[in-house]
């Protein structure tokens, strides 16, 4: 059973234009929420986060937005670049009962090609 | 300050061989995870540690793999024997446990079974 979810394998867009990447959640004891970047042969390195005490965070051209009625995260790339091509994973942190486990469950993945 | 270390970065080995794979986390940090990445199942956590202690091994797909962490600068991921379906990146990172529960990863190491 996977508790979060990437349904978009892959992503193309304009250089210049905004990147959209969305991630889903099944477990509603999640209350925070991370996004990685990873380029090739490179391990991921953390982009962004947001707490579920919050709608939205942003930092730079990043936004990430939170929806948790409907368990749903989008991360927000504006205006994208070609180095922002690359795999953006989105993680949760993860609960045992009512004690934070100190980890972190990840989706599948989305690649972003960014082109010129 | 130097990130998460992974050694080695590449391996090639025979199936039926041993494998070790080796990490040093982050100094200070208390959290250590193994983790493995395959273009069918994404980033799988495998194994984890705090406080050098394995706290949750439940994504160790068989008793073929084991990880140790002897000390809070080391730890060690072995595969015995090893089967070509273990083909993959696995890596590690470590964490302090903080509240904003952010994980640094090492660079991975491509382990390719024959």
């Amino acid at each position: 059973d996977q508790q979060v979810k990437q349904n978009s394998p892959s992503l193309s867009v304009q250089e210049g234009r905004i990147s959209i990447l969305n991630c889903d959640y099944t477990n509603s004891m999640f209350d925070y929420f991370l996004w990685y970047k990873k380029y090739p042969a490179e391990g991921p390195t953390f982009l962004i986060s947001i707490s579920s005490i919050k709608d939205k965070n942003e930092d730079g051209r990043f936004t990430v937005f939170l929806n948790k009625s409907a368990k749903h995260l989008s991360l927000h790339i504006v205006p994208s670049q070609p180095g922002d091509s690359a795999v953006y994973f989105c993680a949760a942190s993860a609960y045992k009962g009512s004690s934070n486990t100190g980890k972190l469950i990840f989706g599948q993945g989305t690649t972003l090609q960014v082109k010129p | 300050d130097a990130g998460v270390i992974q050694s080695p970065r590449h391996e090639v080995t025979e199936m039926g061989q041993e494998v070790t794979l080796r990490c040093k986390p982050i100094s200070g940090h208390d959290y250590l995870f193994w983790y493995r990445q395959t273009m069918m199942r994404g980033l799988e956590l495998l194994i984890y540690f705090n406080n050098n202690v394995p706290i949750d091994d439940s994504g160790m797909p068989e008793d073929r793999f084991s990880a140790k962490m002897p000390n809070a600068s080391f730890s060690t991921l072995k595969i015995q024997p090893s089967e070509p379906r273990d083909s993959a990146v696995y890596f590690c990172a470590s964490s302090n446990g903080g509240l904003d529960y952010e994980q640094y990863f090492g660079p991975g190491t491509r382990l390719t079974v024959t």
